[in-house]
């Protein structure tokens, strides 16, 4: 069985520019989240999909971020205007049956010039 | 304040020693896991312990919920033990996953 998918590893964008991060959940679980992890702040929960409904938008990334379920295979997230301050690792996990017992991507590493 | 806190923040071990890594909590607890990250890498799972104990080779996890804790032991220390080890607590009340700041260990040959 595959594990989750992270596209892609490495993105640059210059500032203000639209970038869109994909990832696809391990085949079968129905639980999906987005984090952020940066040295200083570490881990940081960006949204929580329950069965494709988003159960949590991480609060004060709102504003730039956007994630999105398109089916129960495949998820997104959008950071429109990225800012420099957003360089950091993008992770994503899955899990099944709101067990909450997570299986990791291999991240994106985003860096904004 | 914090709501997950672990301890020690580093250590460094010679090969062959114990090590007792902790996550204390002050949220309420749905799930607790544990994970493996070496730099660069992504997350590994080492244990799913919500409460009681478990165990896989050299490695522990004990949960107990009343006392707001759980621990990893890592038994007989090897070099590719070095990395950092974060716990992850779940308030599935609150749809909440917060993750401490996890344990840098160095294991010295």
């Amino acid at each position: 069985d595959a594990g989750v998918t992270q596209t892609p590893r490495h993105e640059v964008a210059e500032k203000g520019q639209t970038i869109i991060l994909k990832c696809e959940p391990v085949s079968g679980h129905n639980d999906l989240f987005w984090y952020r992890q940066t040295k200083i702040q570490g881990l940081e929960l960006l949204s929580y999909f329950r069965s494709k409904s988003l159960m949590e938008d991480g609060g004060a990334f709102k504003d730039r971020f956007k994630a999105e379920m398109l089916n129960s295979s495949f998820s997104t997230l959008k950071i429109q205007p990225t800012e420099p301050k957003d360089s950091a690792v993008y992770l994503c996990a899955s899990s099944f049956g709101h067990s909450y017992e997570q299986y990791f991507g291999p991240g994106t590493r985003l860096t904004v010039l | 304040g914090q709501q997950v806190q672990q301890s020690p923040a580093s250590l460094v071990l010679q090969e062959g020693e114990n090590a007792e890594l902790q996550c204390n909590f002050s949220t309420s607890l749905n799930s607790m896991q544990w994970f493996y990250q070496r730099p660069g890498g992504s997350l590994v799972s080492l244990f799913y312990n919500p409460s009681g104990t478990k165990h896989s080779g050299r490695l522990t996890s004990t949960t107990v919920i009343k006392e707001r804790r759980s621990s990893l032991h890592i038994s007989s220390s090897q070099t590719t033990d070095s990395g950092t080890y974060l716990c992850a607590l779940a308030d599935t009340n609150a749809y909440k996953v917060i993750f401490g700041k996890g344990t840098h260990l160095h294991v010295l040959p």
